[in-house]
């Protein structure tokens, strides 16, 4: 069956400018995870969603991130007003229930912000 | 805070060695244990998954270990290849934090 997929697999954007990144889980799966890594680091945290709801967003940097999964099943990852340290990889991924449930991760999207 | 560590941060073997690669964390009230690889430019790849109530998993060519007591976890590669090149990583609890990993080089 189909995995994760992740939209755009690279965004190139300006300083400033706002982006959405799109993910979409595994069908069936009910939590779904984004991280951000970037070059040489394993990846970090950003926030954790169960159904439609952010069980938590401990992970997001600060108020310029916001996650939204409005169905229950595709998210997507905004960032407004966007910085070069913003710059990573982003990750997705989703679990069939909880946090005890092994992890597919999508392949990334790739985020420069020039 | 949960940290993990990754132990060595890189390590380059000939073909057809076994090789334990380490991972240790500072808070032992975790929910789970996973091994990822990772190759270059790509997501993630789940190798083993295991539960806190677990010591050991294995498939195929790998089998991790979980000692939750001392906090560390090993991944033992038998017999090398050089498809095995990559950066395994692995990451604990329910939200995942990870390991800064450990790049594999397997030379032929």
């Amino acid at each position: 069956g189909a995995g994760v997929s992740q939209t755009p697999s690279n965004k190139v954007t300006e300083k400033g400018k706002y982006v959405e990144l799109r993910c979409d889980p595994i069908s069936g799966h009910t939590a779904l995870y984004w991280y951000r890594q970037s070059l040489g680091q394993g990846p970090e945290f950003l926030i954790y969603f169960q159904g439609t709801g952010a069980a938590d967003d401990s992970g997001l940097p600060n108020d310029r991130f916001f996650a939204v999964r409005p169905e229950g099943s595709v998210s997507t990852l905004k960032i407004q007003r966007t910085e070069r340290g913003d710059s990573a990889v982003y990750l997705c991924a989703s679990s069939l229930t909880g946090r005890g449930n092994e992890q597919f991760f999508g392949p990334g999207t790739r985020l420069t912000v020039l | 805070k949960q940290e993990v560590t990754q132990i060595p941060a890189a390590l380059s073997v000939p073909e057809g060695e076994n090789l334990v690669l380490n991972c240790s964390f500072t808070d032992s009230a975790i929910y789970n244990l996973q091994w990822f690889r990772q190759d270059p430019g790509k997501g993630l790849t789940s190798l083993l998954l295991i539960q806190s109530s677990q010591r050991e998993q294995t498939s195929g060519r790998l089998n991790a270990s979980l000692d939750k007591s001392s906090g560390r976890s090993t991944l033992y590669i038998a017999a090398s290849q050089p498809g095995d090149s990559a950066t395994y990583l692995c990451a604990v609890r329910g939200k995942l934090i990870f390991g800064q990993g450990t790049e594999l080089s397997v030379k032929p």
